[in-house]
């Protein structure tokens, strides 16, 4: 099957401008999710969708980012206006519901630069 | 909340010996538990998991992790490192909230280094 897909792999900005990350789950996937990873740290959970209502954003910084997943299938992360600290690589996974725990599948990421 | 600790930051290990990397949780339930690895300038990817039953789990490329609830442990472990196993490996705890959804938290990551 396709992974999951994210574009563009790699930008370059300066702070206060915006910027937008697009993932293509694995089809028929129903959740979703949007991870930050800070260089050195581990990656962290921004954003959950379940099909295209929100599970968990409880830390999206919604001053600044934003994410929507219309029809349930694609997904947009968009910053504005980004912050030096905004520079992290943003990974896209999804995972298909079943009865119990399922597993998630993880795309290459876009990295971000905010100079 | 739950949390994952990976006490090692950087391991370097010659290729053929064994590997041990030590993942510490925090959780007050039975956690989901994970190991996945980054190769540079790639995605996450899932070595092996832990659900319930049989304490030993066996993953992709060789490797095998065990969890002991006592020691709120889940080590990842491989007998003969390849020159190919270099990347960074993190550990990450599931909190089910109902349905099929749970939450990974993930450790900082162990990045390992193989020397020929």
């Amino acid at each position: 099957e396709a992974g999951v897909a994210q574009s563009p792999r790699y930008k370059i900005i300066e702070k206060r401008q915006s910027v937008a990350f697009w993932c293509n789950p694995i089809s028929g996937h129903a959740t979703l999710y949007w991870y930050q990873q800070i260089l050195g740290q581990g990656p962290k959970l921004l954003i959950q969708f379940q099909n295209n209502g929100v599970v968990d954003d409880s830390q999206l910084p919604k001053d600044r980012f934003s994410a929507e997943r219309l029809k349930g299938v694609d997904s947009t992360l968009k910053i504005q206006p980004a912050k030096l600290e905004d520079s992290a690589v943003y990974l896209c996974a999804s995972s298909l519901p079943s009865s119990g725990a399922n597993v998630l599948t993880f795309g290459a990421g876009s990295r971000l630069t905010v100079l | 909340a739950q949390s994952v600790t990976q006490p090692d930051i950087h391991i370097t290990v010659s290729e053929g010996a064994s590997l041990e990397l030590r993942c510490n949780y925090s959780y007050g339930a039975t956690p989901y538990l994970f190991w996945y690895v980054q190769s540079p300038g790639q995605g996450l990817q899932l070595l092996l998991k832990y659900f319930s039953g049989d304490t030993l789990v066996q993953g992709i490329k060789g490797f095998e992790a065990e969890f002991k609830r006592s020691q709120s442990s889940f080590n990842l472990r491989k007998p003969s490192v390849h020159w190919s196993d270099a990347a960074e490996y993190f550990c990450a705890v599931g909190r089910f909230r109902g349905g099929s959804n749970y939450k990974l938290t993930f450790g900082k990551g162990t990045l390992l280094t193989v020397n020929p």
